[in-house]
């Protein structure tokens, strides 16, 4: 099955800096996924963003579907920014399930 | 968006015993709900898909007699592991498509239900 690799693992940030999240999959994809898990759980959507890009306040992600790859930029991070944040992939092929990537657990300092 | 409530959002029970946690879907109807599973400082793992109406897809690996799930309304999932253990202590999460959505589209998520077996 489709494999999504996140990277970098764990990141820490001082607040105001900018950073780049990026997520590889191994298959084609119908739909990929930005999410943020916040400490106490709850996963928030971010992004719905199969191909091309889109921007949301200091926000913003990109989708290489030929190359497959998706990147989150977070720009002037915030104390709030922090937890861990996960892409998640729908097949081309198959049942229509989410497979989640690895995570990036990101920390920011004030 | 579609909102997804979970039930309880803790719960801490003894081994062998049986705990249900609910999903429900608020002011949107869900043939389909998701089941996941996250061990401390892990990904999300999908256990299995419920459908309403039918019986529950299972993952592999996923036991089907001590996960019991049943989706008997187009607006509650119900999740009872059965006989709990403490390898069981996990973050369980549902999740849904949003109204009039299809299988590819964006699923939100409940809030999740922590379980803790003792």
């Amino acid at each position: 099955g489709i494999q999504v690799e996140q990277s970098p693992p764990d990141l820490i940030l001082q607040e105001g800096a900018n950073s780049t999240l990026r997520c590889n999959f191994s298959d084609s994809v119908n739909n990929l996924q930005w999410f943020h898990q916040n400490p106490w759980g709850q996963l928030i959507n971010l992004f719905y963003i199969p191909s091309g890009t889109k921007q949301n306040g200091r926000l913003s992600a990109t989708t290489v579907a030929t190359e497959r790859y998706s990147l989150l930029y977070i720009s002037s991070s915030q104390t709030t920014d922090s937890g861990v944040y996960f892409c998640a992939a729908v097949t081309t092929s198959g049942t229509y399930k989410y497979i989640f990537g690895t995570g990036t657990r990101l920390k920011v300092l004030a | 968006g579609a909102v997804v409530s979970q039930h309880p959002s803790w719960v801490i029970c003894k081994s062998g015993t049986s705990v249900k946690i609910e999903c429900r879907s608020l002011d949107f109807q869900a043939t389909t709900m998701f089941w996941y599973r996250q061990f401390p400082k892990q990904s999300l793992m999908l256990m299995a898909t419920s459908n309403e109406g039918s019986k529950a897809t299972y993952e592999q690996g996923v036991e089907k007699d001590k996960f019991l799930i049943n989706h008997a309304s187009l607006t509650l999932s119900t999740l009872t592991v059965t006989s709990a253990h403490p390898e069981d202590s996990s973050f369980y999460i549902c999740s849904a498509h949003g109204p009039g959505q299809g299988p590819t589209d964006t699923q939100y998520f409940g809030p999740g239900t922590r379980l803790t077996v003792l």
